[in-house]
């Protein structure tokens, strides 16, 4: 099945940045999901987008529903170390069946 | 509260033995879904249900079995004819007023000797 394009595949950054990570489809998509996971556990959903162009925070997170809607955008700003963890970009072209997900941008955060 | 649990969260067993991996959710979601996850990748469908007693392949369904008789649960075999049966197994769910977005359970790390 269709994997969407996420990058970067890694990030390491000092506390206190920004990070910035993208995913893009070949296919036109009605829903944006945004999922942070931590090593032995599941993935936890941050952010659901729905409509194009739609910009949804979550505390220092910041997602964006791409205008094409093939692409969507997380940024978190001012980085902790509780940060750190794969982000997952996921999404789907319909309201049933199969969501598509992202190979997912590992972060580290150091101090 | 609401969630989906997965048991066992660590499970080993033996080669050639099939293993049933469990998957309860009491957010009366419609949809259910297995994937598997291997060391440093994304997520793969196993199978997929949107309703009950219906279920579907997904990209990796070969030496995996699935049932959907109630809708809170969707229990995974893992079957012998698995090549590469050791990974992390994710269950997830969909549906109500949230249906466009899934949400996943611990996971079973499934461990074959």
């Amino acid at each position: 099945g269709q994997q969407l394009n996420q990058s970067p595949q890694s990030m390491f950054i000092q506390e206190g940045e920004d990070v910035s990570m993208n995913c893009t489809s070949s296919s036109i998509f009605n829903t944006w999901l945004w999922y942070k996971q931590d090593p032995g556990e599941g993935p936890v959903l941050l952010i659901a987008l729905y409509k194009a162009g739609e910009l949804t925070s979550n505390g220092r997170l910041t997602a964006q529903f791409g205008i094409t809607r093939k692409d969507s955008f997380l940024n978190i700003s001012a980085s902790i170390p509780s940060d750190v963890g794969i982000y997952f970009c996921a999404g789907r072209p319909d309201s049933w069946g199969k969501f598509q997900f992202g190979a997912g941008t590992q972060v580290v955060v150091t101090p | 509260d609401g969630g989906i649990t997965q048991s066992p969260k660590y499970l080993f067993r033996k080669e050639g033995q099939n293993v049933t991996l469990s998957c309860e959710q009491n957010l009366n979601h419609d949809a259910m879904y297995w994937y598997r996850q291997d060391p440093g990748q994304g997520l793969r469908l196993i199978y997929y249900s949107q309703i009950v007693n219906d279920f579907q392949k997904g990209d990796i369904a070969e030496g995996y079995s699935v049932s959907r008789e109630k809708k809170e649960s969707f229990p995974l075999t893992v079957t012998s004819a698995q090549k590469n049966p050791t990974a992390f197994y994710l269950c997830a769910s969909s549906g109500g007023a949230s249906y466009n977005e899934q949400f996943f359970g611990p996971g079973t790390r499934l461990t074959v000797l």
